[in-house]
């Protein structure tokens, strides 16, 4: 079975430039996660899904942040403009909304903002 | 355990030995807990999970032990091998409550041939 797919994995670009990541999420996973993770922070939850609506986004740390799930098998979280200080790499999860099922990590995006 | 600060606790062992992972946790409303395992330039990757209602879960040379009462979880990896070298977290999620895990900042696990 394919996991949870990101893309791009790598990203390189000059601040004021808008960055998009995306998301594949378990086909059948009806749970959406996207976390950011630095060393000084360590994993931090942006924003979730449920059903392709997004629930809770208090994580998103500024308007230049906004996240999407048109369907149940593609989400993007966007940034624009993008910062130096959003340099770190992003990860997408997916799970199946029941109880004692754990979330299930796509590889990320190495995102460098210069 | 879990980190303090910027770094990162680190375990070395040798191959062949056991490691033991120790993660505290702070809800005492968590009734589930997972293990991951994150290794260089990749997501973390779900090892084994454990319910409140058990104190012990085995799975293919990992062992995870539950003590409820001082809010501890840990992770035993028998015959640690190179390849285990990652970091290990631990997350927390009450299943009645927010629902969303809460991740531990990692412990740092380093295999030496």
């Amino acid at each position: 079975d394919a996991g949870v797919i990101q893309s791009p994995r790598h990203e390189v670009t000059e601040m004021g430039q808008e960055v998009t990541l995306r998301c594949k999420p378990i086909s059948g996973h009806n749970s959406l996660f996207w976390y950011r993770q630095t060393m000084m922070r360590g994993l931090e939850l942006l924003i979730y899904f449920n059903n392709n609506v997004p629930i809770d986004d208090s994580g998103m740390p500024e308007d230049r942040f906004s996240a999407k799930m048109p369907n149940a098998s593609f989400s993007t979280l966007k940034i624009q403009p993008s910062e130096p200080r959003d340099s770190a790499v992003y990860f997408c999860a997916s799970t199946q909304r029941r109880e004692n099922q754990p979330q299930h990590f796509g590889d990320g995006t190495r995102l460098s903002i210069l | 355990g879990e980190s303090v600060g910027l770094h990162l606790p680190t375990l070395s062992v040798q191959e062949g030995d056991n490691s033991i992972i120790n993660c505290a946790y702070s809800n005492s409303a968590s009734d589930y807990f997972i293990w991951y395992k994150q290794e260089s330039g990749k997501g973390p990757q779900f090892i084994i999970d454990i319910r409140s209602n058990m104190d012990k879960r085995q799975g293919q040379r990992v062992t995870v032990l539950l003590n409820k009462t001082v809010k501890h979880l840990s992770l035993q990896i028998a015959a640690t091998q190179p390849g285990d070298s990652a970091v290990y977290f631990c997350a927390e999620r009450d299943t009645g409550g927010s629902y969303i895990p809460t991740f531990g900042r990692g412990t740092s696990l380093i295999v030496h041939p």
